[in-house]
C-alpha cells in the first residue's frame, strides 16, 4: 500500500504569515497533484508536478517535487483569508491509474 | 456540460436500503473513477472505468458496492444494504484518459441512519 502522509493536518494563522505544507512517502510516483477543497465542494487541481526537482509557482503558492519523487512541498507566501481551505496531495503511481490522496491540511487563515 | 454532475447532492437513507448515485461525467472524457471521502480524510480510491469496462475495481469495499457505465458516459454507483459505515462524501471525477488530469465534481452527500 503507497501511502501519502500530509503534516500538518491543521494549520491556522494570520493574514501575512508564510506556511510550508508537506507531503511524504515511501514510494516513487510518476507525478504528483496538489488539490484545494472547499466545504460541499469536489477538489480542483492546482498544481501537477512531474518531473524529481521540479518547481513550479502559482501566483503565491510554490510547489516543489522531491528529487525522488517521493515527497512534495506547498509553500504559501504572505497567506490570505481566500486561501482557507482543505489542501490535499495525491499521487499517481506509475503502474496504476488512480490517485492516492493525502489526508489533507486544514488550513484556516483569519484577518 | 462544462463540469462533471453528480445527482443527489444529498441522499439520507435508512440502514438496509438499496441505493444509486449518480455521475455525469465531462462530455468526450473516457476515463472515469469514483472516491469516497469521509469527515477529517482524503478521497479513497473505489473504482475506475476506461469506456464501459471497469478497468480497476480493487477499491469497492465488499460485494455490497457495484458500479456500471454502460453507454460509456454516465455512470451509476449502486450500493446494497446500506450500512452505517457507509456514510459519506462519494466524488466522481472524469479525465481525458488514463494518468491524465482528473476533474472532480462536487460529490454526493450519503448519510445512512
Amino acid at each position: 500500500t503507497q501511502l501519502l502522509e500530509q503534516s500538518p493536518q491543521f494549520l491556522s494563522i494570520q493574514e501575512g504569515e508564510n506556511l510550508t505544507v508537506y507531503c511524504n512517502s515511501s514510494s516513487v510516483f510518476s507525478s504528483l497533484q496538489w488539490y484545494r477543497q472547499e466545504p460541499g465542494e469536489g477538489p480542483v487541481l492546482l498544481v501537477t508536478v512531474v518531473t524529481g526537482g521540479e518547481v513550479k509557482k502559482l501566483k503565491r503558492l510554490t510547489f516543489q517535487f522531491g528529487d525522488a519523487r517521493k515527497d512534495s512541498s506547498l509553500h504559501i507566501t504572505a497567506a490570505q483569508p481566500g486561501d482557507t481551505g482543505l489542501y490535499l496531495c495525491a499521487g499517481l503511481h506509475q503502474a496504476g491509474t488512480a490517485l492516492i490522496f493525502g489526508k489533507g491540511t486544514t488550513l484556516s487563515v483569519s484577518s | 456540460g462544462a463540469g462533471v454532475s453528480q445527482t443527489p447532492s444529498n441522499k439520507v437513507t435508512e440502514k438496509g436500503k438499496y441505493v444509486e448515485l449518480r455521475c455525469d461525467p465531462i462530455s468526450g472524457h473516457t476515463a472515469l473513477y469514483w472516491y469516497r471521502q469521509s469527515l477529517g480524510q482524503g478521497p479513497e480510491f473505489l473504482i475506475y472505468f476506461q469506456g464501459t469496462g471497469a478497468a480497476d475495481d480493487s477499491g469497492l469495499p465488499n460485494d455490497r458496492f457495484f458500479a456500471v457505465r454502460p453507454e460509456g458516459s454516465v455512470s451509476t454507483l449502486k450500493i446494497q444494504r446500506t450500512e452505517r459505515g457507509d456514510s459519506a462524501v462519494y466524488l466522481c471525477a472524469s479525465s481525458s484518459g488514463p494518468a491524465r488530469e482528473q476533474f472532480f465534481g462536487p460529490g454526493t452527500r450519503l448519510t445512512v441512519l
